[in-house]
């Protein structure tokens, strides 16, 4: 069994501020992690992904994730928030051999101007 | 365009009338699955599709069903709605047999209400 467990259910943060989304797992196997980012009234979009390989990865819109195995965390990180990222942050796991992606509760995070 | 549609986009019903929600990409994915969100819940998986006739519960699948027999379709089936299945409804779609390594892409969504 696989799970996700997003910390924080709302993180308020002043614009131009650095912003870290928190998201642990828990799997019995080895993991691909993912962030969706949902905009206002709109479907999920894919913001970046870790499959295997460097445990830093980019994804668009200037975030970044980091992989840490031994504390079984996929924190979501960006240096300088704009209001347009305004949105409802979903971190996601699927384990080896399975063909379910669990979704966590997801992170609203408002962008202070 | 690559994409994943769903229909309709909103929907209103009463307790116990049958009705389906379409969904449908044109990637030519194996793979296809329906979520349902709630406040506060995050997405939950309610069925997935690992291609044409295979089909397999997910978190959440009391209530629904749902059939695979193109590849692009996946209809999800709501035999007798009631209240708690009022939500809002995604598709989603990816390539890749043995699972989901690729970007999995969403459709646009449905918002259901059960009266």
């Amino acid at each position: 069994a696989q799970s996700v467990t997003q910390l924080d259910s709302q993180v308020p943060v002043f614009e131009e501020a650095p912003v870290e989304l928190r998201c642990n797992y828990s799997s019995s196997v080895s993991v691909y992690l993912f962030w969706y980012v949902q905009y206002p009234n709109q479907g999920l979009q894919l913001l970046l992904k870790y499959l295997s390989g460097s445990t830093l990865v980019k994804g668009i819109n200037g975030f970044e994730a980091e992989f840490n195995k031994s504390q079984t965390s996929f924190h979501l990180r960006k240096p300088s928030v704009h209001i347009s990222d305004t949105a409802e942050y979903f971190c996601a796991v699927k384990g080896a051999g399975s063909y379910q992606l669990t979704f966590g509760k997801g992170t609203k995070l408002s962008v202070i101007p | 365009e690559a994409q994943v549609t769903q229909n309709p986009r909103y929907l209103i019903t009463v307790t116990g009338k049958k009705l389906t929600v379409t969904c449908s990409q044109n990637m030519n994915h194996e793979y296809m699955s329906w979520y349902r969100q709630d406040p506060g819940l995050g997405l939950r998986q309610i069925y997935y599709s690992m291609n044409v006739e295979v089909t397999d519960k997910g978190d959440v699948p009391e209530g629904y069903k749902v059939s695979r027999k193109e590849k692009r379709n996946f209809p999800l089936i709501l035999e007798s709605p009631s209240p708690n299945q009022t939500s809002l409804y995604f598709c989603a779609s990816n390539s890749g047999q043995g699972g989901i390594v690729n970007e999995q892409f969403f459709g646009p969504g449905t918002r259901l209400t059960v009266l």
